[in-house]
């Protein structure tokens, strides 16, 4: 009865290195969310994806991130070419239906750029 | 533009006594209300939602009110114990819609 896995729990990329998130949904869930918490703020929405499907990438800045969804396998967020200003906490939410559902959350990545 | 808002960054209560966070939002089309709360080095956790067609919604020791007319609600905890201490994070969504507005939290420690 696992909830949302994310990996890694902590990672630290140097500037200019690739960061590949990755989020397990609950079973059964088939909608995902990337949100971002930067120190002492809130959760700012990044980008709502369904199976195979990018639904909403407006929280997403345009360039150096990418997410994906696939049929088989977790959620990636891809960050390339990090930068200090990435360093945050980045967290996985799923949930069971496309509104008025409570989205669960995963524990989250500590990314740590140097 | 701040749609959700926590104007309180913490809060202090003594243990057993009742905490009130506040949550005001600017969009009249949020329709679904929720809290959750979320400890150091983990995920929030969902602990309570509202619909826009009730004005308050209990479950044990949590009670959310909804106030449309002043688009506010708020979260009682009573009573306060100090495993209640994390930060709170109220989040809204319109209706129909996926995407989910984040407040920026409140702080609560619960003094024992």
């Amino acid at each position: 009865n696992a909830g949302v896995m994310q990996n890694p729990r902590h990672l630290v990329r140097r500037r200019g290195q690739e960061a590949r998130l990755r989020c397990s949904p609950v079973k059964g869930h088939s909608h995902v969310y990337w949100y971002r918490q930067l120190p002492e703020e809130g959760l700012k929405f990044m980008v709502y994806l369904q199976k195979e499907n990018i639904i909403d990438e407006s929280g997403m800045p345009k360039e150096r991130f990418s997410a994906e969804f696939p049929k088989e396998g977790p959620s990636i967020l891809r960050i390339q070419q990090v930068v200090r200003g990435d360093s945050a906490a980045y967290f996985c939410a799923s949930s069971d239906a496309y509104s008025n559902s409570p989205l669960h959350f995963g524990n989250g990545t500590r990314l740590t750029v140097t | 533009d701040q749609q959700v808002k926590q104007n309180s960054p913490s809060l202090s209560v003594q243990e057993g006594r009742i905490s009130i966070l506040n949550c005001d939002y600017t969009n009249s089309m949020f329709d679904y209300f929720l809290w959750y709360k979320k400890y150091p080095a983990e995920g929030p956790t969902f602990l309570i939602s509202i619909s826009s067609i009730k004005d308050k919604n209990e479950d044990g020791r949590f009670t959310v009110f909804l106030n449309k007319s002043a688009k506010h609600l708020s979260l009682h905890i009573v009573p306060s114990q100090p495993g209640d201490s994390a930060v709170y994070f109220c989040a809204a969504s319109g209706s129909g819609t996926y995407k989910y507005i984040f407040g920026t939290g409140t702080r609560l420690k619960v003094l024992a």
